[in-house]
């Protein structure tokens, strides 16, 4: 069964605290994605990543930065937390780009930044 | 990537067909229509995708008018589980990387 899991589901931090968020697939896919979730605006991509070591931005990347050091993980990191970061956060994997590619996601994590 | 338009909710009775429409008048050729759905507290759910023929898998049904402009994904014997926000996305083939997920379509399911 295919699986995509992070690090925490609910986490707290304070104003301007390093943040790392965690994501690990085990089915060796290329593709690895970062999104945040907030009510009334769907999913907004934040970076992507198509190798190790390579990442791309998406549609928010403001205040986000990435890191794939290894094929099956790719981290999410928040240099200065802010209370506008609030939010859930789903990482997702896929296999090489093409028109199949479904995205597998993790199971989200709540991040409140106080 | 074309934008879609869904009802905000909609009902089922349990063990009824589920029938979630979708209008993606502004598709052009090289889009395919994906459903995802998720359910509260997780991660979004592949269902299905589909180009212009009507397709079936072990979870649903899409069907894809002859002018690709909307689509319907059917729940065939809607379950208590199902109750779940469904995403309609249409994505360029060459955008990999561009799913566009709306405010989608809360459906409840009814015992």
């Amino acid at each position: 069964d295919v699986k995509v899991t992070q690090s925490s589901r609910y986490l707290v931090k304070r104003t301007g605290e390093k943040v790392f968020l965690e994501c690990v697939q085990d089915m060796d896919h290329e593709n690895m994605f970062w999104y945040r979730q907030d009510p009334g605006l769907g999913l907004r991509l934040i970076y992507f990543s198509y190798d190790v070591k390579m990442k791309e931005k998406g549609d928010i990347p403001e205040g986000y930065s990435v890191s794939r050091e290894k094929k099956e993980r790719f981290s999410l990191i928040l240099e200065s937390a802010s209370t506008n970061q609030t939010s859930m956060y789903l990482c997702a994997s896929s296999l090489l780009a093409g028109s199949y590619n479904e995205q597998f996601f993790g199971p989200g994590t709540r991040l409140t930044v106080l | 990537d074309a934008k879609t338009t869904q009802p905000t909710s909609m009902d089922c009775a349990e063990g009824r067909a589920a029938n979630l429409p979708c209008n993606h008048s502004t598709i052009s050729g090289n889009e395919y229509v994906y459903w995802y759905r998720q359910i509260h507290s997780q991660g979004p759910q592949y269902i299905i995708h589909g180009l212009k023929n009507n397709e079936t898998n072990e979870m649903a049904s899409l069907i894809i008018t002859e002018d690709r402009k909307s689509s319907t994904l059917i729940l065939p014997h809607a379950t208590l589980r199902d109750t779940a926000v469904y995403y309609c996305i249409v994505r360029a083939t060459y955008n990999f990387n561009k799913f566009y997920f709306g405010s989608g379509t809360k459906l409840n399911v009814k015992p």
